[in-house]
């Protein structure tokens, strides 16, 4: 069975750009959720999908957004970036109901 | 979010056992213990979790004290390639997002 895949793997944008990245959960999850990894604030939680609907939000700001598609893959977008989003995107999907969940190697992005 | 207390970093030989611990003493009753590992430049990955009774898996093993206010993670022979950031985390009821903290450091030796 095939892994969490993210695309793109690396990224390098300017500040008050806006990104979107992919996240392809593995076969049957139908959960698909997106952290932030940084050297200072560690991992941190973003937002959870199930069944294209939002249902947990951590403590960002709006410019943090995302969606989910019918067939359970999801797109996070940010927009106007600051060199603070400077950070590892990782998205992690489970089945409906599990606490397992199952990392992507993440999305590299740098903010210049 | 109930929070979990581990030490910073740990060090292990190579084929010996591991074993790190975790403190969660506002654990509530519907709360399971899990832990994850990062190993360099990858995204985290589900090590084993459990809710009362010790659970084994081809991974480790996870000891859970009778009051459930601390748990251990045994490695049992550790490798190079056990050397990650482990991290216990606690998840229950509805609430499906991981609150990671700093995790321990683990470095093994050859």
């Amino acid at each position: 069975k095939a892994g969490v895949t993210q695309t793109p793997r690396y990224l390098i944008k300017t500040r008050g750009q806006q990104v979107t990245l992919s996240c392809s959960p593995i076969s049957g999850h139908r959960s698909v959720s997106w952290y932030q990894q940084t050297p200072g604030q560690g991992l941190q939680f973003l937002f959870e999908y199930f069944s294209e609907t939002q249902r947990n939000k951590g403590n960002f700001p709006g410019r943090f957004s995302g969606r989910q598609f019918s067939n359970s893959r999801s797109e996070m977008n940010v927009s106007t970036l600051e060199l603070g989003d400077s950070a590892l995107y990782l998205c992690a999907s489970s089945r409906d109901g599990s606490y397992e969940q199952y990392f992507g190697p993440g999305t590299r992005l740098t903010v210049t | 979010d109930a929070k979990t207390t581990q030490p910073n970093s740990m060090e292990s030989n190579e084929e010996e056992p591991v074993h790190l611990p975790c403190n969660h003493s506002t654990i509530s009753g519907t709360d399971y213990i899990h832990w994850y590992r990062q190993l360099p430049s990858q995204g985290p990955e589900y090590v084993i979790h459990g809710l009362t009774s010790n659970v084994n898996n081809r991974m480790a093993s996870l000891a859970i004290a009778e009051d459930r206010k601390s748990s251990t993670l045994i490695l049992h022979r550790a490798t190079l390639r056990d050397a990650a950031v482990y991290y216990c985390i606690l998840i229950g009821g509805s609430n499906y997002k991981l609150t990671f903290g700093k995790g321990t450091l683990l470095t093994v030796n050859p």
